[in-house]
Parts: C-alpha cells; sequence; structure tokens
C-alpha cells in the first residue's frame, strides 16, 4: 500500500537558519511523482516543490530544494534562509495511480515555526 | 494563472440542514476535480474524485448519499452535505486537474483552492 511518513510533527528553527523536514515514502509503483505543500493558518494548499520519481536530479526552487534518495525512499525538504513567513504545516505526498486515476497521498505533516 | 475559487470560504449551519460548497477553476478547463476534508491538525484525507460529465468515485468508507458531488462543467464542481451533523464540521478542500498539460510544472498538475470551513451546530 502506499503510504507517507513523515516522523516530526514539530520543527523549530532560528530566522535565516536551514531546516529539513522529513518525508519517507512507499510504494510499488515503478513511476511516482513527491510533493511538497506549505498550509499557512488561513488553510490555503501551496505548492512548493515535485520529484518525479525518475528525475535525474533533485528538485530545486528558490529557497526550497528536495533531497531525494530513491534507494532510501525518502524525500526530505530542505528550507534554506529560514523567514518568519516559513511558519506553517507543512505536507508531503505522494502521486499514485488507482483505478485508472491519480490520486495524492498526504502524510500528517510537520508544524513548522520560525523563531525570531 | 491556474485558480481555483472556492464558496463559500466559512458556513455555520444547523444539525440536519445541507450545505452546498462550490468549486471553480477560474481560468482553466478542469475534467477532474477533487475533494479533501481535514479534521483539525490533521492530514487531507481524499473523499472523493469528480469526472465532468460522470459519477463521483468515492473513497472507501465515504458515504455517497451523505456527500452529493456533481460536476456539470469543466469549471464548476459542488460538494453538498447533506443532512449535516456536528461530526461533519472540518475543512473541505478542492483540487482541480488542468485538462492541458502544456506549460504547466508538470503533467496532470493540481491546483487547490483556499478551502471551506464548515461548522455544524
Amino acid at each position: 500500500a502506499q503510504k507517507i511518513t513523515q516522523t516530526q510533527p514539530g520543527m523549530f528553527v532560528q530566522e535565516k537558519e536551514a531546516v529539513t523536514l522529513d518525508c519517507t515514502y512507499d510504494t510499488s509503483d515503478p513511476s511516482y511523482g513527491l510533493f511538497w505543500y506549505k498550509q499557512p493558518s488561513s488553510g490555503e494548499m501551496i505548492f512548493l516543490i515535485y520529484q518525479g520519481s525518475y528525475d535525474q536530479q533533485n528538485a530545486t526552487e528558490g529557497r526550497y530544494s528536495l533531497n531525494f534518495q530513491k534507494a532510501r525512499k525518502s524525500a526530505n525538504l530542505v528550507i534554506s534562509a529560514s523567514q518568519l513567513g516559513d511558519s506553517a504545516m507543512y505536507f508531503c505526498a505522494m502521486r499514485r495511480l488507482q483505478g485508472g486515476s491519480e490520486k495524492l497521498v498526504f502524510g500528517k505533516g510537520t508544524k513548522l515555526t520560525v523563531n525570531p | 494563472g491556474a485558480v481555483v475559487s472556492q464558496h463559500p470560504s466559512r458556513v455555520i449551519c444547523k444539525s440536519g440542514t445541507s450545505v452546498k460548497i462550490e468549486c471553480r477553476s477560474l481560468d482553466f478547463q478542469a475534467t477532474t476535480m477533487f475533494w479533501y476534508r481535514q479534521f483539525p491538525k490533521q492530514s487531507l484525507m481524499l473523499m472523493a474524485t469528480s469526472n465532468e460529465g460522470s459519477k463521483a468515485t468515492y473513497e472507501q468508507g465515504v458515504e455517497k448519499d451523505k456527500f452529493l458531488i456533481n460536476h456539470a462543467s469543466l469549471t464548476l464542481s459542488t460538494l453538498t452535505v447533506t443532512s449535516a451533523h456536528p461530526e461533519d464540521s472540518s475543512f473541505y478542500i478542492c483540487s482541480a486537474r488542468d485538462r492541458s498539460s502544456g506549460g504547466r510544472r508538470f503533467h496532470n498538475e493540481q491546483f487547490f483552492g483556499p478551502g471551506t470551513r464548515l461548522t455544524v451546530l
């Protein structure tokens, strides 16, 4: 069964420092996609970064980078130079194919708090 | 581009009433829309997949008679919570998948609406 595991319910980081949010996944699909979303207190889901299982290089989007280790089935999010506005819930998700349609499976999330 | 709206953003209703939530793709056509539910401090759980012009596909454990989904056009899907009860209070989020993959960051990208917070008294 496809599953996403985020083992850190909460993380704290000092402003301007880097932080890594962990995500491991379990799938038997040969092709899949991994996502990270940010959800501030307002509730909207903000797309951050995407990694395809066949992508040769780790994805990067500005201050966000994804440390993709396929053999370990991990897709950790690295946020560099943290800002106060980065405080939010962060969800790792995997796209899976079931019954002919694609669906997203989400982890339980990590609450990131950036301290001044 | 790729904006998805939801209406209303918040709704409070009495137990036993029905509530309709709209999800619209504003600048693209969405053959598929997804409805998620999120309880406080929990993750998003997929409730159903809605395809334009056909019946929705519900996830296991989701009552199709309680959560009615209609996807009448390529830009609108509605979720109706029938005979709502306090345990239905939750944050409901829709997402829409762009019909075309051209110009997007990756194929079949989903775009999320801002969510609707439902409180049933």
